[in-house]
């Protein structure tokens, strides 16, 4: 199965803040990679697909960048509604996999 | 806009069968696209358990591919998965979603997802 690695588990910031977390995948997924945001007792929400492509209506203080292994996502200037846990999942290979989540909050 | 919404029991004795449905309103099913079950277990990673497009097609995750039948109702625009001979590691939040036009495409929709406790 390909991996797929996330970090940090959880982070702290601020209102204003710049945020970034990484996903690292065990073995070349090209572009095939997506961006989730979960809030509590929500469903998880489409923000990012093909690494880097922003999904229809997402703020564009979210991004995401990479190929092959190495993937970010950065939030630019962290708003309130942004509070919650984000994912990435690779669908270049099945088994689709995801990673462990980052859960973001303030500080 | 798509919206769905899993059912089914939240409460599953150990050894018997989960089973559970996913109501689709605002698309049909026959337009097209792929249509998964994700699971998370407390304090675990999200799971894939499988997909089906409209056509009844299906595929699973091999450690769960025994035990997993995903089908596709286009009449009631609903698709459903069981999952027999279940145990406490399949205690989870079940969640469905909306692929794209092929399996290897981002959910695009999620629904709310639901709590099973399988305990005796």
């Amino acid at each position: 199965d390909f991996q797929m690695t996330q970090s940090p588990s959880s982070l702290s910031a601020s209102v204003g803040d710049r945020v970034t977390i990484t996903c690292q995948a065990t073995q070349d997924i090209d572009k095939y990679l997506s961006w989730y945001q979960q809030k509590p007792g929500r469903a998880p929400k489409l923000l990012i697909y093909d690494a880097s492509n922003l999904e229809t209506g997402v703020p564009s203080r979210f991004s995401g960048s990479g190929s092959g292994t190495d993937f970010t996502f950065t939030i630019s200037s962290l708003q309130p509604e942004d509070i919650g846990t984000y994912y990435c999942q690779q669908y270049d290979h099945l088994p689709l996999t995801f990673g462990g989540g980052t859960k973001v909050e303030f500080k | 806009q798509v919206q769905l919404q899993e059912s089914g029991p939240g409460l599953v004795k150990p050894s018997e069968t989960l089973s559970l449905t996913c109501d689709v309103s605002g698309y049909s099913i026959t337009s097209g696209y792929y249509w998964g079950w994700i699971r998370q277990p407390p304090g675990r990673d999200l799971e894939w358990i499988g997909s089906v497009h409209h056509s009844g097609g299906t595929s699973d995750n091999p450690p769960l591919k025994s035990r997993v039948t995903i089908s596709v109702d286009t009449s009631k625009n609903q698709f459903s998965l069981k999952l027999r001979s279940v145990t406490a590691a399949d205690t989870a939040v079940y969640s469905c979603a909306r692929h794209g036009p092929t399996i290897l495409d981002p959910f695009d929709s999620w629904g709310q997802g639901t709590l099973v406790i399988v305990s005796s």
